[in-house]
């Protein structure tokens, strides 16, 4: 079993919709990060999150450390949000902070 | 705001070839990650340095080697090139200090082997 499983593996919405990205972990961890990556591009870091909740601009991320989850949203998705979404985790207590990588959420939003 | 700059973006190489990959991390980090990213897979870690040794290996094969320079960026270097190295390699840094645990993406090199 991924030590950081994320849901759905596609998700399809209309322009407008919004979204929900799911991750759970079976470790415990320091810091938890959400990541975009474009087809064939490189990797952008969303957020860091190690409690509560971050927003930036139409994205929301939230972590509940207890149920082991996080949470990623995108409000009034447009096309452009059409990516591969990571969810990456850094464990606790000296892992030299290497990120342990979710397979991602492959979204895509139509016109 | 300066970021991690990787060189080269796009690489072609033959089986059995040398190849190698530079990071250059934000300016004042002095951690650089490197992790390998196979088609349609999630990313793997490789291998870590601070302060220019080793911190940490992951499922780097042995035909890879990588160090960090006094100017701490850092090379990967893959030897003996196999179909199965054609991947998007890509590096993060990290530095001390408030943003302790955040790291910043480059923008990766894809490798294909040909």
């Amino acid at each position: 079993k991924n030590e950081v499983e994320q849901s759905p593996q596609n998700l399809t919405a209309q322009e407008g919709e919004f979204i929900t990205i799911n991750c759970s972990y079976s470790v415990g961890i320091s810091a938890l990060h959400w990541l975009q990556q474009h087809p064939g591009g490189g990797i952008v870091s969303l957020f860091m999150l190690s409690s509560g909740k971050k927003k930036h601009g139409r994205l929301i991320a939230t972590i509940n450390i207890q149920e082991k989850h996080s949470s990623l949203h995108i409000t009034a998705s447009h096309p452009r949000d059409s990516a591969v979404y990571i969810c990456a985790v850094r464990g606790a207590g000296g892992s030299n902070y290497k990120l342990t990588f979710g397979k991602g959420t492959l979204l895509t939003v139509n016109p | 705001a300066a970021g991690v700059i990787q060189s080269p973006r796009h690489l072609i190489k033959e089986k059995r070839e040398t190849a190698t990959l530079k990071c250059y991390p934000i300016p004042r980090h002095d951690t650089v990650y490197w992790y390998q990213q196979g088609p349609g897979q999630d990313p793997q870690f490789l291998i870590s340095f601070y302060e220019k040794m080793q911190s940490d290996k992951g499922s780097i094969p042995d035909r890879f080697s990588a160090q960090q320079f006094s100017d701490y960026h850092s090379e990967l270097n893959m030897s003996s090139l196999e179909l199965g190295d054609s991947a998007l390699y890509f590096c993060a840094s990290r530095g001390s200090g408030r943003a302790l645990n955040e790291q910043f993406f480059g923008p990766g090199t894809r490798l294909t082997v040909l």
